[in-house]
């Protein structure tokens, strides 16, 4: 079975200074990774995946993720958060021998002014 | 692309009452997603297709639900004799089969009375 856990519900950060939302997976297999993002009224939206190769991947509006296999984490980072980055991020795990995802519960980044 | 379309963005029924929901994929994609979201929670696997045959069906997926894509373009999702417990966002995605971004509709907001 594949899993996710988002441990934080809601994550705080003043404009500007760096932002992280912790993830972490449970996999049989090679975890396949990856970050959605959903804005108010919208659908989702792919930010970044990790599929192999470098554990540091880097995807849309600036963002990055950090592959840790040995912590079996993903978390989601990025060095300067903008108030237009608050909504509701989720992270999703694919076993490489499944071909649906399981999405976490989602975290909502509240970036402040 | 013209992106993922669902219709209809709301329903309102009463228990008891079937309901049909479509999705218009990205025309190019031949995997085509349905998941449910309900509120504080990530989107959870319902169904997936890859182009008209249906491949995996979640053991969420009770029997009163029934999903088709009788020509591996558009699908629908029907939910007979609906239940107050499947008032839910219901959500599409496609992708194009070995490329790892699914690509969302807006959903349909489901309301059971």
């Amino acid at each position: 079975a594949q899993s996710v856990a988002q441990p934080e519900d809601q994550v705080n950060v003043a404009e500007g200074n760096p932002l992280t939302v912790k993830c972490t997976y449970s996999v049989s297999g090679n975890p396949y990774l990856f970050w959605y993002v959903q804005y108010p009224n919208r659908g989702l939206q792919f930010l970044l995946k990790y599929i192999t190769g470098d554990n540091l991947v880097k995807g849309s509006y600036g963002f990055e993720a950090e592959f840790n296999k040995s912590q079996t984490s993903f978390h989601l980072k990025k060095p300067s958060a903008l108030v237009s980055d608050s909504a509701l991020y989720f992270c999703a795990v694919r076993d490489g021998g499944y071909s649906t995802l399981t999405f976490g519960k989602g975290t909502m980044l509240l970036v402040s002014p | 692309d013209t992106g993922v379309s669902q219709d209809p963005r709301h329903k309102i029924t009463k228990r008891g009452q079937n309901v049909t929901f479509r999705c218009d994929p990205i025309s190019e994609h031949n995997r085509l997603y349905w998941y449910r979201q309900t509120l504080g929670q990530g989107p959870e696997f319902l169904t997936y297709f890859q182009n008209e045959a249906q491949l995996e069906k979640s053991r969420l997926l009770s029997d009163r639900f029934s999903a088709e894509r009788p020509k591996g373009s558009f699908s629908t999702l029907e939910i007979q004799r609906t239940e107050q417990g499947d008032s839910a966002m219901y959500l599409c995605a496609s992708s194009l089969q070995g490329w790892e971004k699914l690509f969302f509709g807006s959903g349909t907001q489901l309301s059971v009375l």
